[in-house]
């Protein structure tokens, strides 16, 4: 069964430094997403994608944050001045716009800011 | 403002117990309802969903949901637990209309233990 795939699994950054999460969605879904799950919290939407566009998000997804499809396949977040608040597990998602579909998650990524 | 509760921080049952986890929506349509399981340090699983139609979902894992709209309710339930099943359980929702690509809204989890 196709799975959407996450790099690296854990990362450890410096405060100040620029992070790139990575995903590999689903290959013929449409629609990807972050989230991000702060240590014992609940998990939070931050931004979806569709159509090379951010179609929608959250007011966490500060000018801090982006997004991007660099090659068809990858879809990335980056982080461009960490902060020790942004020590989380982060989720990519995709969905393939499909009557009754769901969003396909992937194992997430692990990012301790030091 | 849509928003999805999740009254029970942590819940204790025997194994062989049965099991019934609370999760109450707000929203003025009918929204989409999930739930999805995580284990310790493990990605999110769907168990079960909800969009319309039978108002019992039949999920994996033997999990089953009804949904209530009277009480704007979706409580999962499992007749009989089994240590594997000791997770974080959370309950969701995704608003975005007859399309499920809109952003989905987690509740803030139910922990559940098992007792042997």
């Amino acid at each position: 069964e196709p799975e959407v795939t996450q790099t690296p699994s854990h990362q450890v950054t410096q405060m100040g430094q620029e992070v790139i999460l990575r995903c590999v969605p689903i290959s013929n879904h449409l629609y990807f997403y972050w989230y991000r799950q702060i240590l014992g919290q609940k998990v939070e939407f931050l931004v979806s994608f569709y159509n090379n566009e951010i179609s929608e998000k959250s007011e966490i997804f500060d000018d801090q944050f982006s997004v991007e499809r660099p090659d068809g396949s990858n879809f990335t977040l980056k982080i461009r001045s960490t902060k020790l608040e942004d020590s989380a597990m982060y989720f990519c998602a995709s969905y393939p716009e499909e009557v009754r579909g769901t969003q396909y998650f992937g194992p997430g990524t692990r990012l301790l800011v030091l | 403002a849509q928003s999805v509760t999740q009254p029970d921080i942590h819940i204790t049952v025997s194994e062989g117990a049965s099991l019934e986890l609370r999760c109450n929506y707000s929203y003025g349509a009918t929204p989409y309802l999930f739930w999805y399981v995580q284990s310790p340090g493990q990605g999110l699983q769907l168990l079960l969903k909800y969009f319309s139609g039978d108002t019992l979902v039949q999920g994996i894992k033997g999990f089953e949901a009804e949904f209530k709209r009277s009480q704007s309710s979706f409580n999962l339930r499992k007749p009989s637990v089994h240590w594997s099943d000791a997770a974080e359980y959370f309950c969701a929702v995704v608003l975005g209309g007859y399309s499920s690509a809109s952003k989905i809204i987690f509740g803030s989890g139910t922990r559940l233990s098992i007792r042997p």
